[in-house]
Formats: C-alpha cells, structure tokens, sequence
C-alpha cells in the first residue's frame, strides 16, 4: 500500500483567490494524479504528474486554472486558481504501486 | 468523462443481506479496480480484477469480470451497518495502465 498525506483536510476560500494543496507519498513514485470530486459526484481527473516535466492535463482541464509542481518524487502541489463557488469539491491525490492506485484523504474546499 | 456507469445508482437494504452493484465501461481495460469511500472522504481500495481474471473474492466480497460485455459487479455478503458507503469502480484502460478513470458510483445504505 501506499501512505499518502495531503495539507490542508479542508478549507474555506472567497471568491477570486487562490489555494494550494500539498500531497506527500511515503516513498518515492514515478507519477501523481491530482482528482476532483464535485458535491454528489464521481471522481474525474484533473492530471497526471510526473517529476520533471510538465504535468498532463485532461479534457476541460488547463494549466491556468490548476497549475502543478512536481518538485522531487515524493511531492506535489495542485493550485486551484482564481477560484469561483463552481469550484467547491474534494481535491485528491493519488499514486498507483503496481497495479494499485492508493489515495490521499482528500482536501475539501468551499468556495463563497 | 466518466468511462463507466453503475448501478443502482442507489441501494438500501437490511443489514445481513447481499448487496450487488453493477459497472459497465465502453473501451477495453487493463484492469478494474473497485473502491469504497465514507462520507466524502478519501478513497479506500477494495479490490483489483485483471482482464484476464473472471472472479476474485475478499472476504465478503466478490467481484466478476466479462470482458466480452464490459461489465462487473461486487458483491457484498451478509451486509453489516459500517458498510454504508458508496462505491466505486475504476476502469484502468488498456491503453493507458496508470490512468484510471472512474464510474458514477453506488450510494449503499444498511438498514439496521
């Protein structure tokens, strides 16, 4: 398995500013996943992070909005970016270990 | 977008029973992962079925796999209150194994 931490659980954000969540892995891995889960809603995929390149974006996703570090492998950070109340969800990261994928606990954001 | 749908979309059923919950998905997969997540917080993995694997069993759960029609299911026996959750599937595509998307997810709940 894989011991995923993410900063902060959750939080309360105005309109129009920014927030960054941190995900840390207890061991290294080549790639991150970054996930969004809307109120009453499935998991989708923001992107996908590796160490050292740029961070891939899924459809209806972009860099503006959502930018990513991927500084070592054992770190990310997704910035959710000139938020809106649209943008009120859970934020998780993820890492897979074989063929497993292993999640973070989530950060819930609230947006006014 | 999501790659596959689930159903029920939602289920209520007495403790001590079975619960059986379906997901379908459109292209062809690696594997299939399914998840359980309690009220909106992070994501506890359940079990993984390869594409070359029909059935595979966890303790109370057993998950099938048809790959010639796109479809699983898990199945949870002799139900108890705590399993009172949703539950996802997650499709890794064949195309792509570190990639996994997601289901629409079944919301469970166990009547005492």
């Amino acid at each position: 398995s894989a011991v995923i931490s993410q900063k902060p659980s959750r939080d309360i954000c105005q309109r129009g500013t920014s927030l960054t969540i941190q995900c840390q892995v207890d061991s290294q891995v080549t790639m991150m996943f970054w996930y969004r889960q809307q109120p009453g809603q499935s998991l989708t995929l923001i992107a996908t992070a590796n160490q050292g390149s740029e961070a891939t974006y899924e459809s209806g996703f972009v860099i503006d909005k959502f930018p990513i570090s991927r500084p070592n492998l054992t770190f990310s950070t997704l910035t959710v970016s000139n938020m809106s109340p649209e943008d009120s969800s859970i934020y998780l990261c993820s890492v897979d270990r074989g063929d497993t994928q292993y999640f973070g606990p989530g950060t819930r954001l609230t947006v006014l | 977008s999501q790659q596959g749908e689930e159903d029920p979309q939602a289920l209520s059923i007495q403790e001590g029973e079975n619960a059986t919950m379906n997901c379908s998905y459109k292209t062809s997969i690696n594997n299939l992962q399914w998840y359980r997540q309690n009220s909106g917080r992070g994501l506890v993995h359940l079990i993984l079925i390869r594409s070359n694997e029909r059935e595979k069993h966890s303790g109370r759960l057993r998950v099938t796999l048809d790959t010639s029609k796109k479809s699983s299911s898990l199945l949870i026996t002799a139900s108890r209150a705590a399993d009172t959750a949703s539950y996802f599937c997650a499709t890794a595509l064949y195309s792509s194994a570190s990639k996994i998307i997601f289901g629409s997810g079944t919301r469970l709940s166990i009547r005492p």
